[in-house]
């Protein structure tokens, strides 16, 4: 079936550090990929998406660029800030109704 | 105007007890979710409904009991809760017919389940 693996955390970086979280997955047909990050003691929300290979999502200076051949969806950023400390999580849908299937998750931490 | 609210945020009981979490959706959409989050963070979907519709039901016990009143709500209810239930429980609503696989979920700030 379909799946999504994330590298463990947690991640800890000084502030200004680079961020990369791994992401793979494993799909059928062509899923759409996404990240979503839940701030502590909120809900998800979406951080950036990408619907079809080579196509690259960003927002609030996170990227990530989906990867057929290597079924990979890494999110990166040039400079993290504490802000930025969160759980992000790696996302595919699948099946319809744009149903999500979620990685376990990478807790990041950003200290000054 | 919150797009999708879950009450109670909080809800500690004991074993044994029958609960029920409420969700609403303000954004018009059809379709509805129920994520459970172990406190590892491991998100599971539970169910999803399209307009008043079961679409898919991932192997819940069936202590377990969706309701969909209309398409704006979905509840859970939960019968004879366990300690295993404890769990923060977030609803999700994404825009979307059978054929989505693209758009935006948006999510619930959870509700936290405490069986003790």
């Amino acid at each position: 079936g379909n799946s999504v693996t994330q590298m463990e955390g947690p991640v800890t970086l000084s502030e200004e550090a680079f961020l990369t979280i791994n992401c793979t997955y494993t799909a059928t047909g062509y899923p759409s990929l996404f990240w979503y990050v839940q701030y502590p003691g909120e809900g998800l929300q979406l951080l950036l998406k990408a619907t079809k290979a080579d196509d690259k999502g960003s927002n609030k200076g996170f990227e990530a660029t989906y990867r057929k051949e290597t079924t990979s969806f890494h999110l990166e950023k040039g400079s993290v800030q504490v802000s930025d400390s969160a759980v992000y999580f790696c996302a595919l849908t699948s099946g319809g109704y744009n149903k999500l299937i979620f990685g376990a998750g990478t807790r990041l931490a950003v200290h000054p | 105007d919150t797009a999708v609210s879950q009450t109670p945020k909080y809800l500690v009981t004991q074993m044994g007890n029958d609960k029920s979490i409420k969700c609403e959706q303000n954004l018009g959409h059809d379709t509805m979710y129920w994520y459970k989050q172990d406190s590892k963070k491991f998100l599971k979907i539970m169910f999803s409904y399209n307009n008043k519709e079961l679409i898919i039901n991932e192997t819940v016990p069936n202590r377990f009991s969706p309701k969909s009143p209309d398409k704006a709500h979905l509840n859970l209810h939960i019968n004879s809760l366990e300690l295993g239930d404890s769990a923060v429980y977030f609803c999700a609503s994404p825009r979307g017919d059978r054929e989505a696989m693209n758009t935006e979920a948006f999510f619930g700030q959870g509700t936290r389940l405490t069986v003790v």
